[in-house]
């Protein structure tokens, strides 16, 4: 069982947004700024999307945008494209013991 | 081309070892702490271990703490990880990454990985 909920899976249409929520509590998200989003296909490295909540690395769409509300963070993909079809999963920081903790994934399938 | 490289996976008896090497090119790897995370066939990313840029700080997680070692040779641009008294349980792809300076979740560059499979 991961430290932090996701929903297994969430689709949408071409051109529609999409937000995966990640669960967590105040030992981990709730109580820290660092909370990330990873991008994975199977056979490839994973790619990160988002940092400190809401920061996009260079060369990621602005499509895609993070937030986080108490021990809650959520990522939204808006205008879906076919190559966002991939699993996402969040990441926390969680204190100088247990240090990183990441979500279960959740798959995202364009129809 | 900034990269990172695995090596050193393979299959090994349960109560094994191995260890892996992650090599890096196309920056100043000595900037740079490197966490190495796992994936578990069909299972999502578990973070497993990390060493700050100079090698003198390192953490792990729980399910490994006792059984491995992470050390890095900078002359070399490599970081090691070390695993003893392997079980069925550590079966997974393995990743190194970069770590983003002052950000603890934050890897942004990843290797391809190397796969461990525990069995007998």
């Amino acid at each position: 069982q991961s430290a932090l909920t996701q929903p297994a899976s969430v689709s949408g249409s071409p051109g529609q947004s999409i937000t995966i929520s990640c669960t967590g509590t105040n030992s981990d998200i709730g109580s820290y700024y660092y909370v990330s989003w990873y991008h994975h296909q199977l056979g490839k490295a994973p790619k990160l999307m988002i940092y400190d909540i809401n920061k996009r690395p260079s060369g990621v769409s602005h499509r895609f945008s993070g937030s986080k509300s108490g021990d809650t963070a959520s990522l939204t993909i808006s205008g879906l494209q076919a190559e966002d079809e991939a699993d996402y999963y969040c990441c926390s920081y969680a204190g100088s013991s247990t240090y990183v903790v990441f979500g279960g994934g959740t798959k995202l399938t364009v129809l | 081309e900034v990269q990172l490289v695995e090596s050193g996976g393979g299959l090994v008896q349960p109560g094994g070892s191995l260890r892996l090497s992650c090599a890096a090119s196309g920056f100043t790897f000595s900037d740079y702490n490197i966490h190495w995370v796992r994936q578990p066939p069909g299972k999502g990313l578990v973070w497993v271990s990390r060493i700050n840029s100079d090698g003198a700080t390192t953490m792990y997680a729980d399910s490994v703490k006792g059984r491995s070692t992470i050390s890095r040779d900078n002359a070399k641009n490599t970081v090691y990880l070390q695993m003893n008294s392997l079980r069925a349980e550590d079966t997974a792809i393995y990743y190194c990454a970069r770590g983003i300076a002052g950000d603890p979740v934050a890897f942004d560059i990843w290797g391809l990985g190397t796969m461990v499979t525990v069995s007998s």
